[in-house]
């Protein structure tokens, strides 16, 4: 069946580093979405990739979606305390009738 | 926050009984999603509701069921509770189920505790 894996499941990285989650589908998604989920908390969205190739920034996040649609990358560079929490990817199939979530990244932010 | 509320949002219940958990959808959503999330592990898509009707499921048993309301509020019903549904459970509504309406807006979930 539909499996959504992202690499890798920790990272642990000190206060300015780089970070980066790869996230890989069995199967083309129709178009890739990325949340994050602070501990404790709840998935909140922070981006949607359409287009094969896409690239997307959000100030210090670079999103990628792979050309065959089947692959995304979530790149933060500097990284901060406040970026601490499960990263997750997610998408629906083409019919839009399943929602995929990834295995997660967890980063750790070390001041 | 995102306008979705989940109640409960603890719960202890033995394995066998039957529980209801509820989900009220941001004002405008007509697409509400439930998810199962285990500790250290991603969301499990259990099933979606659009307009009322069942409109796609993950790999859940039957014991696993819901309801959609006509203000689209929804219901997750599951029965012959298991130790193994203990759980985070996570409702999502967005604004639609096509592209661009898809996004996913979660509450803050219910845990489950099957003893």
């Amino acid at each position: 069946g539909q499996q959504v894996m992202q690499i890798p499941q920790y990272q642990h990285v000190q206060e300015g580093e780089d970070f980066t989650t790869y996230c890989n589908s069995s199967t083309t998604l129709s178009n890739i979405q990325w949340y994050k989920q602070r501990p404790g908390g709840h998935p909140v969205f922070l981006i949607q990739l359409v287009k094969s190739g896409e690239v997307k920034k959000q100030k210090r996040l670079t999103f990628q979606f792979g050309e065959a649609k089947k692959n995304s990358s979530l790149h933060i560079t500097a990284t901060q305390t406040t970026d601490v929490g499960t990263y997750f990817c997610a998408g629906p199939l083409y019919n839009f009738n399943k929602f995929y979530f990834g295995s997660g990244t967890k980063l750790n932010v070390k001041p | 926050e995102t306008g979705v509320t989940q109640s409960p949002t603890h719960l202890i219940k033995t394995r066998g009984q039957q529980v209801t958990l509820r989900c009220s959808s941001q004002s405008g959503h007509n697409t509400v999603s439930w998810y199962q999330q285990a500790l250290g592990q991603g969301p499990q898509f259990i099933f979606q509701y659009y307009r009322e009707e069942e409109n796609g499921r993950g790999n859940f048993p039957p014991r696993f069921s819901g309801l959609q309301f006509p203000n689209y509020s929804s219901e997750l019903n599951v029965n012959a509770l298991e130790l193994d549904d203990s759980a985070l459970y996570l409702c999502a509504s967005s604004l639609g189920r096509g592209l661009g309406e898809n996004i996913q807006y979660f509450g803050a979930g219910t845990r489950l505790s099957v003893l």
